[in-house]
Formats: C-alpha cells, sequence, structure tokens
C-alpha cells in the first residue's frame, strides 16, 4: 500500500514570492492533516479535514496561508507571500477517520526555505 | 489542554544496552499516547500506541512502550540497541476529553544516538 505521498520535498523561494505544497493521502483515509515543524521541534497542526470540509483550521494563518482539498482526497496548501519566518517543514498526514484512535501517517514533508 | 513533555533533548546508547526514551503527558480525561520515529529528511514513521488495555505495548523494530497512570508517563524502551535505531522520536498525546477534535499534540522530540 502506498503511503502518504507529497511533493516537492524541496522548495527554495525568495521572500514575498507564492509557494505551493501538494499531499495525497492513502487511498480510502478521509481525514487529512497539514503540520508545520519548525527544526528541532515536534509537528503542529496547521488544519484538519474531514473529507472536503475544513474541521480545524484555528491554527492557519489566514492572512497568508490557504488550503484545500477538491474531492475530498488530494489537498494543497498555499503561502502567498512567503515570509522568512515560514521556512520549516510541511508535513501531511491522513488517517481513515474511522475512530478517535486512529493512528496518522505521515509523508515524507516539503522543506521550505525563504531566503 | 493538553500536552506532552520529552524532557531529554539527547540520549547516547552505547549498541547492544537496553535503551529508554521518556515521555510524561497531561490531559484532562484519559490519554491516547503514540511514539514516533523521524530519520533525516524523512517523515514520521508510527511505532506504537496505547489506547487501552495491556500497560506495556509492543510495537515495530522491537520497541515497546510502558504507558504508567500513576506517573503519567509512557517511556519508549528497546532490550537491546541498534545502530540503525539513531533517530529522532516524538512522544504525542491525544486527550480523550476532547473527543471531536482529533488534534495530535507532540512533544519536542528526543534525539537517540545509538554508539557502535
Amino acid at each position: 500500500e502506498a503511503g502518504v505521498v507529497q511533493s516537492p520535498r524541496y522548495k527554495i523561494i525568495e521572500k514575498k514570492q507564492p509557494v505551493a505544497f501538494w499531499c495525497n493521502p492513502i487511498s480510502g483515509h478521509n481525514t487529512l492533516y497539514w503540520y508545520l515543524q519548525n527544526l528541532g521541534q515536534g509537528p503542529e497542526l496547521l488544519i484538519r479535514y474531514e473529507n472536503e470540509e475544513a474541521v480545524d483550521d484555528s491554527q492557519l494563518p489566514k492572512d497568508r496561508f490557504s488550503a484545500e482539498r477538491l474531492k475530498g482526497v488530494d489537498s494543497t496548501l498555499k503561502i502567498q507571500p512567503a515570509e522568512l519566518g515560514d521556512s520549516a517543514v510541511y508535513l501531511c498526514a491522513s488517517s481513515s477517520g474511522q475512530t478517535f484512535t486512529d493512528t496518522q501517517y505521515f509523508g515524507p514533508g516539503t522543506r521550505l526555505t525563504v531566503l | 489542554a493538553q500536552s506532552v513533555a520529552q524532557p531529554e533533548d539527547q540520549v547516547n546508547v552505547a549498541e547492544g544496552n537496553p535503551l529508554t526514551v521518556k515521555c510524561t503527558y497531561s490531559v484532562s480525561g484519559n490519554p491516547y499516547l503514540f511514539w514516533y520515529v523521524q530519520y533525516p529528511n524523512r517523515g514520521l514513521q508510527f511505532l506504537l500506541k496505547y489506547i487501552t488495555g495491556d500497560n506495556l505495548v509492543k510495537g515495530s523494530y522491537g520497541f515497546e512502550a510502558e504507558f504508567n497512570k500513576s506517573q503519567t508517563s509512557f517511556h519508549l524502551k528497546k532490550p537491546s540497541a541498534l545502530v540503525s535505531d539513531s533517530a529522532l522520536y516524538f512522544c504525542a498525546v491525544r486527550d480523550e476529553a476532547n473527543f471531536g477534535n482529533e488534534k495530535l499534540t507532540f512533544g519536542t522530540g528526543t534525539r537517540l544516538t545509538i554508539i557502535p
């Protein structure tokens, strides 16, 4: 079974430029998460989707960050414009959404560097 | 609010020796506890979880963890360390009292180095 797929793996951009990250969850997983991981820190949730609905986006900086999950499968996270402080690893995870005790499975992440 | 603490940033263990990576948690209800491992330039890989039942949970790659409710701890253990176990380990918690909120709260991670 294929795991969570993310692209690109690495991205280097100039500040004020836009950037987008793509995630394809494990087949059949209804719940999708985007996390931010700063260097030396644990992941922090940005947004959670149940199918195509964003059910928790309280930690998403909505002035510059946006996300979508059209058709309840793939998801895209966008930053516009990027700032120096956005340099981090952006992780996507998915779970079946069947129970509260579900395991979240993570993709390899996208390492963003903003110059 | 749910939280988890990993008191050691770095743990060094000689190859073949037993290893322990510590984790303590704070929740309002019952805890659901997870351990993940992260290798360089890789995402987090699931190792094991405690939901209910036996306090000793066995997981991938020979790892196990012991849930201790009185000490609010969930330490990760392995009887004999391998050099390939060297990685960054994260403990995470979800609070049953927050049912409907699937948020996982992660610790800051412990870097485990196995010395040949």
